[in-house]
């Protein structure tokens, strides 16, 4: 876990309200990905993002989340009208811009556990 | 459809002796195959990977050997020490992709003193 920043580390919301989640990756790093951990489960690939444009989003549920990596500042994870099935934790995971992500060079962070009531 | 099975949701092992953790696959398009450890409200930390043209790959206490025509790895660490209780996660790469790992549901290692 080599400096993937991830706040708040712990969000309680209620139904209905919006979670925001942010990571700042690694100083130097360029790629950024987006993981959530249902209970119970393996972690599951949402988004991989570079500074502004999302790469591959295969893992998104259609409605309700979305996310970007701007210019400047941290990534942002968002989701809107949470219901209590995004209760799980959020992954971020950052990786420098010459190797992309082959596995050793991905850098987890400690994660954002979203509590929906 | 899992693409990534780690069978066994836990495994005990003592302190000193050899511990192997296990995990299939099914898609013959993964290029990579990575172990990550993880502790209760922490993130995955990198542990060992192996290409998918190898079958071995040694670091430390810890093995990985892969196995293509059966689609099977294992993770072999040895000695096993207490700090290494953890749960272990098997993670593919599929060729072409980036940073799109497929994770194993995780298997929760304890090891005794």
């Amino acid at each position: 876990n080599a400096g993937v920043m991830q706040n708040p580390r712990h969000l309680v919301r209620r139904r209905g309200q919006e979670a925001r989640l942010r990571c700042s990756p690694v100083k130097g790093h360029s790629h950024v990905y987006w993981y959530r951990q249902l209970p119970e489960e393996g972690l599951k690939f949402m988004v991989y993002l570079q500074k502004e444009n999302i790469i591959d989003e295969s893992g998104m549920p259609k409605e309700r989340f979305s996310a970007e990596f701007p210019k400047e500042g941290p990534s942002i994870l968002r989701i809107q009208q949470v219901v209590r099935g995004d209760s799980a934790a959020y992954f971020c995971a950052s990786s420098p811009p010459s190797k992309g992500g082959t596995g050793n060079t991905i850098y987890f962070g400690e994660g954002s556990w979203l509590t929906v009531v | 459809d899992q693409q990534v099975k780690q069978n066994s949701p836990s495994l005990s092992v003592q302190e000193g002796r050899i511990s192997i953790l296990n995990c299939d696959y099914t898609n013959s398009m993964f290029d990579y195959f990575l172990w990550y450890k993880k502790y209760p409200a922490e993130g995955p930390t990198f542990l060992i990977s192996i290409s998918s043209i190898k079958d071995k790959n040694e670091d430390g206490r810890f093995t990985v050997f892969l196995n293509k025509s059966a689609k099977h790895l294992s993770l072999h660490i040895v000695p096993s020490q207490p700090g290494d209780s953890a749960v272990y996660f098997c993670a593919a790469l599929l060729r072409g992709s980036q940073g799109n790992l497929i994770f194993g549901k995780g298997t929760k290692l304890s090891v005794k003193p």
